[in-house]
Parts: C-alpha cells; structure tokens; sequence
C-alpha cells in the first residue's frame, strides 16, 4: 500500500470549513483513497473514500487531484465536535483481506 | 442497527490470567478484523477472518488466539495476559462493494494487564 503524508496538526475556526491535506505520491492505479477519523479514543469512524472522481456525503467532500498524488478532505461547516484525529490511508480495495494502516494521522481542532 | 458492539468496555486483568474479548456485528459483513492501539499511536491488525471458519495472523498476532464463532461473532481471546498486552482493542467488520471494501469499528475495550 501506498504510503501517506499528513500534516500533524491543524486548527479551525467553528462554522468554518477545514481542509486536510494529504500526498500520496507512490499511489498506484487501483488504489483507493480512504479517510477515517477518530475522536478521543472512540474507535475510528468511516468518513468518505474515493478512487479518482471527487466524492461527496453527508459528511465531508473528497477531493483528488487529476494526478491522484495528494487529496484533500472537506468538512464543510466544521464544528467543536469534528476535533479528532484524520487518518488518510491509501490500499488496494478489491481483496477484503487487507487491514487498514493507520499512520499517525491529523490532529484536528476546531475553535470557538 | 448497532453495527459492530464489542463487550467488556474495560477490563483490569493480573498477569497470567485469562480473558475473551468478544466482538458482534449485524450488517451481514463477510470480513472481521481485530486490531490493538497503544497510547499515541496507530492501529495494529492482530487477526483477521475473511469469512466465517477461516482465520489469519495479522502484524501482532503473538499471544492472541481468534474464533470466528459465526458469521456475526468474532472473538479475541488472551490466554495468559501480559502487560504488554495492555491496550485499546478495536473490532472491524468489512463489505467489500463495487466501490472497495469499507471497514466500521466498534467502540473498543480498553484492557489493562498489572
């Protein structure tokens, strides 16, 4: 799986939107773009992911670059409860087999 | 719909004892997963089942045995705890879609081995 660069930490203003970087220039063609997040020692949440085309939920907005080595997570309106930790991972989804590597991730924190 | 439910939420143990962590889920997902988390750092996969009656070895499966009971039950299970082993132990189960497989967390246990 490819590997995953990410800012260690970030800070947003409430009501604002927050966007997370992340590069991934090793990404291969049937890699998917995935992100997770986790807020305070729950267990990661499932947000979006993508494999080329930008995605959007009800969540946030995924968005990857025509070349497909970095992307950016959206939260539109971000609020005091969308402080977490933002995981970017990068694998190959067609095998279930795979587990989810978690680097270190973004530390997100949203202020008043 | 409760997703993936995991049981104890948290869990002192002595050196030497034994303990079942035990994970459920209800989606009908075919792929389970155990992972562990140390303080500060990212999700380690202990052992994985990719369908009911088949197991395999994660990164850290060393002092761990898994039963994939059925299709909706996965458990973990410590059979002489070590305080090494003290941790945030996190269920997943998976369905592999058009779109790539998708892995959801249960909430986690967190255990503590003195």
């Amino acid at each position: 799986d490819a590997k995953t660069t990410q800012p260690p930490s970030m800070d947003c203003a409430e009501g604002r939107a927050a966007n997370l970087p992340c590069n991934h220039s090793t990404i291969s063609g049937n890699e998917y773009v995935y992100w997770y997040r986790q807020i305070h020692s729950q267990g990661p949440q499932y947000i979006i992911h993508g494999l080329k085309n930008n995605e959007t939920n009800e969540m946030a907005s995924l968005i990857i670059t025509e070349d497909r080595k970095s992307s950016t997570l959206i939260l539109p309106h971000a609020t005091l409860r969308d402080t977490a930790v933002y995981y970017c991972i990068v694998r190959v989804a067609q095998d279930n087999n795979n587990d989810m590597r978690f680097g270190a991730g973004t530390r997100l924190t949203v202020k008043p | 719909n409760a997703g993936v439910t995991q049981t104890p939420k948290f869990q002192v143990l002595k050196t030497g004892q034994s303990m079942t962590l035990q994970c459920a889920q209800d989606m009908n997902h075919n792929s389970m997963y155990w992972y562990r988390q140390d303080p500060g750092m990212g999700l380690r996969l202990i052992y994985y089942s990719a369908s009911e009656g088949t197991t395999d070895k994660g990164e850290v499966p060393n002092g761990y045995n898994v039963s994939r009971l059925n299709k909706r039950e996965f458990s973990l299970r410590l059979e002489s705890a070590a305080p090494s082993q003290t941790s945030v132990y996190f269920c997943a189960s998976s369905v592999l879609l058009g779109r790539g497989e998708t892995q959801y967390f249960g909430p986690g246990t967190r255990l503590l081995v003195l």
